[in-house]
């Protein structure tokens, strides 16, 4: 099995373009999520989603759009890019969505650079 | 935002030592705690739960210490495939949210 799979796996941008970063499993996971990662801090949440056609904010959803297109599949989008939103994003799955009781288990991340 | 403290190193240590590091946090509510690695350039993988009577898992030993609000991992008889970044991860009952470490940094040397 693949787990976790994203695409692109790295990326540059202009400030003000727009891309779609893609994430799916095949785990047959209900709980998906996206992170961002920047140096000399820890994960944060960007968006969830509990479960298949719901999705939710987490701690730093500005500049940026979801879709839980299926189960297996959950898209992050940003609309204008921003130098601040250069970043590694990760996208994460877990089983039932026990809000931390459970494993997640992680993309192998997508590079994002926008100049 | 709740805080999840820990040393980002480097630490340093000899191929075959002990090494022990610790993670604080700031809401005594929290309920679930996790080790995570990190390799260079790669997705976190959980490395072991954190269970309120401590754990262990062949060289790893994980403890809780509510009282003071940390959790510590001890890593016997390092190997060199132990380098990487060490991840806490906490979770308060109330709150979907993880709250992630910045991660602590082992090196081990041959």
């Amino acid at each position: 099995n693949a787990g976790v799979t994203q695409t692109p796996k790295f990326q540059v941008l202009k400030t003000g373009q727009s891309m779609t970063l893609q994430c799916a499993q095949d785990m047959n996971h209900n709980s998906m999520y996206w992170y961002r990662q920047d140096p000399g801090m820890g994960l944060r949440l960007i968006y969830y989603s509990a479960s298949e056609g719901t999705t939710d904010k987490g701690e730093v959803p500005n500049g940026y759009n979801v879709s839980r297109l299926n189960k297996r599949e959950f898209s992050l989008r940003l609309e204008s890019a921003a130098p601040s939103q250069t970043s590694v994003y990760f996208c994460a799955s877990s089983p039932r969505g026990s809000w931390g009781r459970e494993t997640q288990y992680f993309g192998p991340g997508t590079r994002l650079l926008v100049l | 935002r709740k805080e999840v403290e820990q040393d980002p190193g480097p630490f340093n240590v000899p191929e075959g030592a002990t090494v022990a590091f610790n993670c604080t946090y700031s809401n005594s509510a929290s309920q679930s705690f996790f080790w995570y690695r990190q390799d260079c350039r790669k997705e976190p993988k959980l490395l072991m739960s954190v269970y309120s009577s401590g754990n262990e898992d062949g060289r790893f030993t994980a403890q809780l210490n509510r009282a003071s609000q940390y959790i510590s991992l001890l890593i016997r008889d390092s190997k060199l495939s132990d380098s990487a970044t060490y991840l806490c991860v906490v979770n308060e009952d109330s709150n979907y949210q993880l709250i992630w470490g910045a991660g602590t940094k082992l090196i081990i040397k041959p």
